[in-house]
């Protein structure tokens, strides 16, 4: 059975701060995913990572994918308010009975004035 | 349309009664997928369909829970003689077949009283 690990859980943060979440899963893959989600709201796709050694980056986010050692991380860098949300890792597997996404916890980030 | 268009948004129901959460996917997307997130909580797989294939059903927590699919398109998913614990946020996705994302609804707030 696939696992996803992320860490941390939970992160509080000064804005202007740099750093990173991780997220490990426990069996092979070629696709990860990262999303964002806001209290109350849906999920919004933020990068889909699709090969080993892929990277991403959108503004002050940086998504990276190791699969060798099926460690993905999101680099957040001189975070601001605006970034304060719960992120998710999603490990995308294919198997017999078809495709699916299997999510990590999420890690609730707040980025403080 | 545009988007995953889901309904109802909000569910209110007593515990032992049946409910109908609807799904409308993105035109053209083959693949549909129904996930439970419990508060605070990541997300949880239930069911996957796949254009005319048959469903993987096995994230289906009860035999209280079954999908259908229409036509390749609208999806629902019913859960008959709700439980308490039942309450969740559903949320639908669909994507293409060889997806580079999933693109998410606004879900279903249930809530069993």
């Amino acid at each position: 059975e696939l696992k996803v690990e992320q860490n941390p859980l939970f992160l509080s943060m000064q804005e202007g701060k740099n750093y990173t979440i991780y997220c490990n899963y426990s069996t092979t893959s070629d696709r990860l995913y990262w999303y964002r989600q806001d209290p109350g709201k849906s999920l919004e796709s933020l990068f889909v990572l699709l090969s080993n050694g892929a990277v991403k980056q959108e503004g002050r986010l940086m998504a990276s994918l190791d699969t060798k050692a099926r460690l993905s991380t999101l680099h957040i860098t001189a975070a601001v308010h605006d970034l304060s949300a719960t992120y998710f890792c999603a490990v995308y597997r294919l198997n017999t009975s078809g495709s699916r996404l299997t999510f990590g916890e999420g890690t609730q980030l707040t980025v403080n004035p | 349309g545009a988007g995953v268009s889901q309904s109802p948004s909000n569910k209110v129901t007593e515990k032992g009664k049946d409910v109908e959460l609807r799904c409308d996917p993105i035109s053209g997307h083959t693949a549909l997928y129904w996930y439970r997130q419990s508060l605070g909580q990541g997300l949880e797989f239930l069911i996957y369909f796949q254009g005319n294939s048959a469903p993987d059903k096995s994230g289906l927590p009860s035999d209280r829970f079954s999908a259908e699919r229409t036509g390749g398109s609208v999806s629902t998913l019913t859960i008959q003689r709700t439980q308490q614990e039942d309450s969740a946020v559903y949320l639908c996705a669909s994507s293409r077949r060889t997806p580079n994302g999933y693109t998410f609804g606004s879900g279903t707030r249930l809530t069993v009283v």
